[in-house]
């Protein structure tokens, strides 16, 4: 199947701190990109979803200034949390899908601790 | 609303069969997918079905039937490292994905 790298793996950062991580697709374009957060034995929750060229669409009750998304190119995306805070504490990852294929391919997460 | 239920927690023994069930009421259909996810990692695609009927791919098989809104995943001798947790997804009119909680897959020895 088709690779998404995402990246850091994990990373702990201070509160009040900005943290990005980037989503790449190695070996294919990715016309959609889709980012989730899940929390310790729960379910994957879509955020927000990226069109190549054109503004994130934020999932309800996820505020679009403390979660930056940008998708300039087909092959990247990135997730900036900015002012961090504890609660926002989680396992992000990214998904990505081409305008080829159905299915999505996950990145491999990353852990974001925030002290 | 958008609902896709599934068991919490399953529990088989190594070398048996175990069935995943999926029910799911959404807005349009363009597919069901299944993913297997370890803990503490992203999930891995496993399979994916639009048409009803089984769809087999080595030890892993998965079954779906829109008409009852249903699907299962079955697997087959079971290993040790089939010990994860099992979601469900179904594309909806929108081409969103809409994920079911996961099911918990204890193997036993």
């Amino acid at each position: 199947g088709a690779v998404v790298s995402q990246h850091p793996s994990r990373v702990i950062c201070k509160s009040g701190t900005s943290v990005k991580i980037e989503c790449r697709s190695l070996d294919f374009q990715a016309t959609t990109m889709f980012w989730y957060r899940q929390f310790p034995k729960q379910s994957l929750m879509l955020m927000a979803t990226s069109n190549e060229g054109s503004k994130a669409t934020y999932e309800q009750g996820v505020e679009k200034d403390k979660f930056l998304i940008n998708h300039a190119s087909l092959t990247l995306s990135t997730l900036t949390v900015t002012s961090a805070h504890p609660e926002d504490s989680s396992f992000y990852i990214c998904s990505a899908r081409s305008s080829l294929v159905t299915e999505a391919f996950f990145g491999q997460g990353t852990r974001l601790t925030v002290v | 609303g958008q609902n896709i239920d599934q068991p919490t927690e399953m529990t088989a023994t190594e070398g048996a069969i175990v069935q995943i069930n999926c029910t799911y009421q959404t807005s349009g259909f363009n597919g069901l997918f299944w993913y297997q996810q370890h803990a503490g990692e992203a999930p891995t695609f496993l399979s994916y079905n639009v048409l009803d009927g089984l769809e087999e791919k080595g030890r892993f098989s998965s079954f779906l039937s829109r008409s009852k809104g249903y699907s299962y995943l079955l697997l087959k001798e079971l290993q040790m490292k089939d010990s994860a947790s099992y979601l469900c997804a179904v594309m909806d009119s929108n081409y969103q994905l809409i994920w079911g909680a996961g099911t918990k897959l204890i193997i036993k020895p």
